[in-house]
Order: structure tokens, then C-alpha cells, then sequence
């Protein structure tokens, strides 16, 4: 049973930047969450996504934008980064008609840094 | 809005010592309640869950009750070994409302010594 996979592994950038991140969902979930987890900190959610759109989204700005296509699998695109977006990126992903549909999980992550 | 607070770390034990980590929280509904655990270097994983008012939730010898009375949702475990040396976060999710974001903690690092 495949679990959450994301990619890529690592990822260095300069300040301005953009960058895509990209997670596939365990199998046979339909539902995917973005978390933003800077070091030594719990992380932070950023949006989620099902039936290929955003349903909730935290307080992040809208530099943060995402996608989900319809194998399930999506996308976080951060643009104009700044310094301050240095941090591992968590996808999670969750069934939504599932009885435990709010047990959430999640990837190794990819860790970004920004220059 | 949602919180979720846990005591700072590092927590420092001796090997086959007794564990807790308390977590409480807030919240405006009625939340599931997570212990999740994160080894160097990856991603979170789930340790266990609860649902409702006193559920105990149990996993790998840990175990963690939910206490709707004190909001709270504190992780045990009897007897650490050196495996269990990571950084614990206690979540809180709404139900019923069709958002499922995770508030976490801010993580309490556990070192075990041998």
C-alpha cells in the first residue's frame, strides 16, 4: 500500500523565486492538506484540496496558491519567495467519506531553502 | 479559535523511566484530538488517536485519554526505550464541519538515554 509521496526531496532557491512542490496521496485517499513546518515549530496549515478544489485555506498569503488534479495527486506553488519560507512542506492526505475521515497522513516532506 | 499547548522540551529520561507529556487545548467545537511523532529527519506519523470525551487512545505502549472536563489529552508511557527518542505534537482537528486542517502544538523533543 503506497503511502504519501512527495517531491522533490530538497530544494534550494534565491530570494524571488518560485518553486513547485508536488504530493501524491496514499492510495485510495481523495483528499490532500499542505502544512508548512519551520524548524523547531509545529507545522502550519496552509490550505486543502478535494475534488480538485480548495476547500479550507490558514493564514497564509496568497503567494501560496495550489492545485489538485484529478488522479487526486497536487501541487503547492509559492511565489516571490522570500527568506522567510525556508521550512520543511508537508503533504497530508485523508479519505473525506471515510468514518475516520480526519485521520490525516502525511509524507516525509520536502525541505526548501531559500537564499 | 483553535490552540493546542504543550509542555516544552527537551524532555530527558533514563531508559525504562515513566513518561508524560502534557497537551491541552482549545477549541470552539467538539475536536478529534492526535499524538503525532517525528523522527530525525522525516516526516510525522500518527501514534494515536482519540474522538470523544474519555476515549483512551493507545499505541506502541503509549497511551493518552481524552478529558473533555480539563481539555486536555496528556501522553504516557510506562517504560521509554532509546527508539522512542523524537519530537512528539499533540493535534486537534474539528468534526462534523467538513474542515479537517490539523492545530498543532509547537512539539516537545524526548531524548532517552541508555
Amino acid at each position: 500500500d503506497a503511502g504519501v509521496t512527495q517531491s522533490p526531496t530538497h530544494l534550494i532557491k534565491t530570494r524571488g523565486q518560485q518553486v513547485t512542490l508536488r504530493c501524491s496521496p496514499k492510495s485510495g485517499h481523495d483528499t490532500v492538506s499542505w502544512y508548512q513546518q519551520a524548524l523547531g515549530q509545529g507545522p502550519q496549515f496552509i490550505f486543502q484540496y478535494y475534488e480538485e478544489e480548495e476547500r479550507q485555506r490558514g493564514n497564509f498569503p496568497d503567494r501560496f496558491s495550489g492545485h489538485q488534479f484529478p488522479n487526486y495527486s497536487s501541487e503547492l506553488n509559492v511565489n516571490a519567495l522570500l527568506l522567510g519560507d525556508s521550512a520543511l512542506y508537508l503533504c497530508a492526505s485523508n479519505l473525506a467519506a471515510s468514518p475516520s475521515t480526519d485521520t490525516q497522513y502525511f509524507g516525509p516532506g520536502t525541505r526548501l531553502t531559500v537564499l | 479559535g483553535n490552540s493546542v499547548t504543550q509542555m516544552e522540551g527537551p524532555v530527558t529520561l533514563s531508559e525504562e523511566a515513566f513518561l508524560t507529556i502534557n497537551c491541552t487545548y482549545t477549541a470552539t467545537g467538539y475536536p478529534s484530538l492526535f499524538w503525532y511523532v517525528q523522527y530525525p529527519g522525516e516526516g510525522l506519523q500518527l501514534l494515536l488517536k482519540a474522538t470523544k470525551a474519555d476515549d483512551k487512545g493507545s499505541n506502541k505502549g503509549f497511551e493518552a485519554t481524552y478529558r473533555k472536563e480539563t481539555t486536555s489529552f496528556h501522553l504516557e508511557k510506562g517504560s521509554v526505550q532509546v527508539s522512542d527518542s523524537a519530537v512528539y505534537f499533540c493535534a486537534l482537528s474539528e468534526r462534523g464541519t467538513g474542515r479537517r486542517a490539523l492545530t498543532f502544538g509547537s512539539g516537545t523533543r524526548l531524548q532517552v538515554q541508555p
